[in-house]
C-alpha cells in the first residue's frame, strides 16, 4: 500500500523558514517523480513543485520560485521541501504527492501537513 | 498558464441521480486531464486520469470524458458516500486545478 507521511509543518514567522518531510513507502521511491501541493483554508489546489525521480530536474511555480526548494533522499525514500522567506500567502496545508510522470498527474497523497505564516 | 474553469462551484442532488461536473480549459490540453475527489477533512484522491482512464480502485459509477478545452465528469447513481469536492487539473502544461465544484446530497 502507498503511504506518504508529511511532517514539520506548524506556525511560523514571516520571513522566516520551514523544512517540510515527507516519508514514503510501498512503492519504489526512487522510480517516481514527486511533487507538493498546497491548499490555503477554504480554498482549491495548487501545485508547489516538482523533483525527478533522480532529483535531477526541478521546476517551481513562480510565486515560489527562488524562496522554495524541493530535494529527496532516495535512500531514505524522503521528500523535503525547504521554505525560506516565507510569506503569509504560503499559508495552506501541503501535500506530499507521487506524481506520476514528471508534471504530470498526482496518483497517491499524503494526509498533507499545516503550515501557518503569521506574525 | 492555463487556466481551468469549473462549473457548477456547488452542486445539490438527491440520491441515485447521475450529476455532470464540467472543465473548461483556456487552450487545448490533448486530454491531459485528471479529476480528483476530496472528502471533508481528509485529502484529494485521485479518480481519473487522462481524461477518461479510471484510477484503480474508482467505483464504475465514476467516468470521464472529453477532448480538446472541453472535459467533465459524470457520476452515476449518487451515493452518500460520493459528497465531496470534485477537482479537475491538467498536465498538459505546468499543472494547474480547477476552483472546484462541492457536491451535497439534496
Amino acid at each position: 500500500e502507498v503511504q506518504l507521511v508529511e511532517s514539520g509543518g506548524g506556525l511560523v514567522q514571516p520571513g522566516r523558514s520551514m523544512k517540510l518531510s515527507c516519508a514514503a513507502s510501498g512503492f519504489t521511491f526512487s522510480n517516481y517523480g514527486m511533487a507538493w501541493v498546497r491548499q490555503a483554508p477554504t480554498k482549491g489546489l495548487e501545485w508547489v513543485a516538482t523533483i525527478s525521480y533522480d532529483g535531477s530536474s526541478t521546476y517551481y511555480r513562480d510565486s515560489v520560485k527562488g524562496r522554495f526548494t524541493i530535494s529527496r533522499d532516495n535512500a531514505k525514500s524522503t521528500l523535503y521541501l525547504q521554505m525560506n522567506s516565507l510569506r503569509s500567502e504560503d499559508t495552506a496545508t501541503y501535500y506530499c504527492t507521487r506524481d506520476h510522470g514528471i508534471l504530470s498527474y498526482f496518483d497517491y497523497w499524503g494526509q498533507g501537513v499545516m503550515v501557518t505564516v503569521s506574525s | 498558464d492555463i487556466q481551468m474553469t469549473q462549473s457548477p462551484a456547488s452542486l445539490s442532488a438527491s440520491l441515485g441521480e447521475t450529476v455532470t461536473i464540467e472543465c473548461r480549459a483556456s487552450e487545448d490540453i490533448y486530454n491531459g486531464l485528471a479529476w480528483y475527489q476530496q472528502k471533508p477533512g481528509k485529502s484529494p484522491q485521485l479518480l481519473i486520469y487522462n481524461a477518461n482512464s479510471l484510477h484503480t480502485g474508482v467505483p464504475s459509477r465514476f467516468s470521464g470524458s472529453g477532448s480538446g478545452t472541453q472535459y467533465s465528469l459524470k457520476i452515476n447513481s449518487l451515493q452518500s458516500e460520493d459528497v465531496a469536492s470534485y477537482f479537475c487539473q491538467q498536465y498538459y502544461d505546468y499543472p494547474t486545478f480547477g476552483s472546484g465544484t462541492k457536491l451535497e446530497i439534496k
